[in-house]
């Protein structure tokens, strides 16, 4: 089956410990990107990547890394997480790099900082 | 800058009555133009799409949009509304970075559905 998958679906974390929440898709996409998604901001673009080794920051990148060593992976690390990180994140694919490109997206990840 | 409005926070509509949801975007260039939908704990999945060509576009699920350029709003429409379509509704336009690409999103238009 086609589909992003990202782990850990929940997560509750404090202040300070580093964290990754992984991003695999297995449809061969060259493009992958992470989303937070907050209640009345929709969704906001954190990084994004065109193909493997090529990452480029997003509308809010701040206080987050990312790594793009194969295709199919696109880990999102916070280094120092902090309340203000507390969101629901997706992660998502396309076939390529285009703005009429549609996205397929994970299921998502909750994450809490306290 | 680019930009989607989403005026309505949320709609109740009654099961089998009709439904709009309203978009607006600000786009230099010609938009590329997207509906998605989330429904409760599931990531977005996509309901339609516009690039060019005829102005209404069809998509699953029985949901219909129509570009308006002169008004700069793609509408998301549905005849009779099903008591599944209860979910949250983003409007999403792509645009061209150089070097890249982004998608922006609008904040989303929860649905409620009356029995």
């Amino acid at each position: 089956e086609a589909q992003v998958t990202q782990n850990p679906r929940y997560l509750i974390t404090v202040t300070g410990k580093k964290l990754t929440v992984t991003c695999s898709q297995n449809m061969n996409h060259e493009y992958m990107s992470w989303y937070r998604q907050d209640p009345g901001l929709g969704l906001r673009q954190i990084y994004y990547s065109m193909n493997v080794e090529v990452t480029d920051k997003g509308d809010v990148p701040e206080g987050y890394k990312v790594s793009r060593k194969e295709k199919r992976n696109f880990p999102l690390i916070l280094e120092s997480p902090s309340p203000n990180q507390t969101s629901l994140y997706f992660c998502a694919s396309s076939l390529a790099g285009g703005p009429h490109n549609e996205q397929f997206f994970g299921p998502g990840t909750r994450l809490t900082v306290l | 800058a680019q930009s989607v409005t989403q005026p309505d926070i949320h709609i109740t509509v009654s099961e089998g009555a009709s439904l709009e949801l309203r978009c607006n975007y600000s786009y230099g260039a010609t938009p590329y133009l997207f509906w998605y939908v989330q429904s409760p704990g599931q990531g977005l999945q996509l309901l339609l799409k516009y690039f060019s060509g005829d102005t209404l576009v069809q998509g699953i699920k029985g949901f219909e949009a129509e570009f308006k350029r002169s008004q700069s709003s793609f509408n998301l429409r549905k005849p009779s509304v099903h008591w599944s379509d209860a979910a949250e509704y983003f409007c999403a336009v792509g645009s061209d970075n150089t070097g890249g690409f982004k998608t922006i999103f609008g904040a989303g238009t929860r649905l409620f559905v009356k029995a």
